[in-house]
């Protein structure tokens, strides 16, 4: 079965300090992977996908993520947090093999960045 | 327009009310998805469309959830005979074809059963 772990329920971190939000996963094929980012009251929004190629993801915002198959984890990071960073993030997963598509999501981790 | 929307963006019914929820994917886009995302968790996987063919419904709770897409485009998410559990944010989701495409959400639609 697939699922994905975002260990941690909040992160806080100072302004202009590097970030990191934590996913690691499951799957029994090899993995497709995605951040999302939603504001309240607004709709998910795509921040990066791994795919293929290159572990490290780079995305919208600054944000890139690193793909590690050994330690099963996609990490989300930011060199420099800004406080509009603050928001609730969700890490999921695709198996390849999976023929519907369908993402599996953690269950988000609240960022908060103080200035 | 050029987001997936959603309809009404709030709804409140009484347990026992049938309720359907309405979305209008991004043109163009052939598959579409339903989400429900209960408070203070990740969204879970309900439905999938290709086009108008249902491809996936396993992760509809009950059947009293119904979906539907019939000319493969805007799509029906009906809840019948509700009940307080059925209560959380309903998020739609599309995509064009193809296994790397990614998803794009609408704002949801927020469902409270009392």
């Amino acid at each position: 079965a697939q699922s994905v772990a975002q260990p941690e329920d909040q992160v806080n971190v100072a302004e202009g300090n590097p970030l990191t939000v934590k996913c690691t996963y499951s799957v029994s094929g090899n993995p497709y992977l995605f951040w999302y980012v939603q504001y309240p009251n607004r709709g998910l929004q795509f921040l990066l996908k791994y795919i293929t190629g290159d572990n490290l993801v780079k995305g919208s915002y600054g944000f890139e993520a690193e793909f590690n198959k050994s330690q099963t984890s996609f990490h989300l990071k930011k060199p420099s947090a800004l406080v509009s960073d603050s928001a609730l993030y969700f890490c999921a997963v695709r198996d390849r093999g999976d023929s519907s598509y369908k993402l599996i999501f953690g269950s988000g981790t609240r960022l908060l960045v103080r200035p | 327009g050029a987001g997936v929307s959603q309809s009404p963006r709030y709804k409140v019914a009484k347990r026992g009310q049938d309720v359907a929820l309405r979305c209008d994917p991004i043109s163009g886009h052939v598959s579409l998805f339903w989400y429900q995302q209960a408070l203070g968790q990740g969204p879970e996987f309900l439905t999938y469309f290709q086009n108008e063919a249902q491809l996936d419904k396993s992760g509809l709770p009950s059947d009293r959830f119904f979906a539907e897409r019939p000319e493969g485009s805007v799509s029906t998410l009906k809840i019948q005979r509700t009940q307080q559990e059925d209560s959380a944010v309903y998020l739609c989701a599309s995509s064009r074809q193809g296994a790397l495409s990614g998803q794009y959400f609408g704002p949801g639609t927020r469902l409270t059963v009392t």
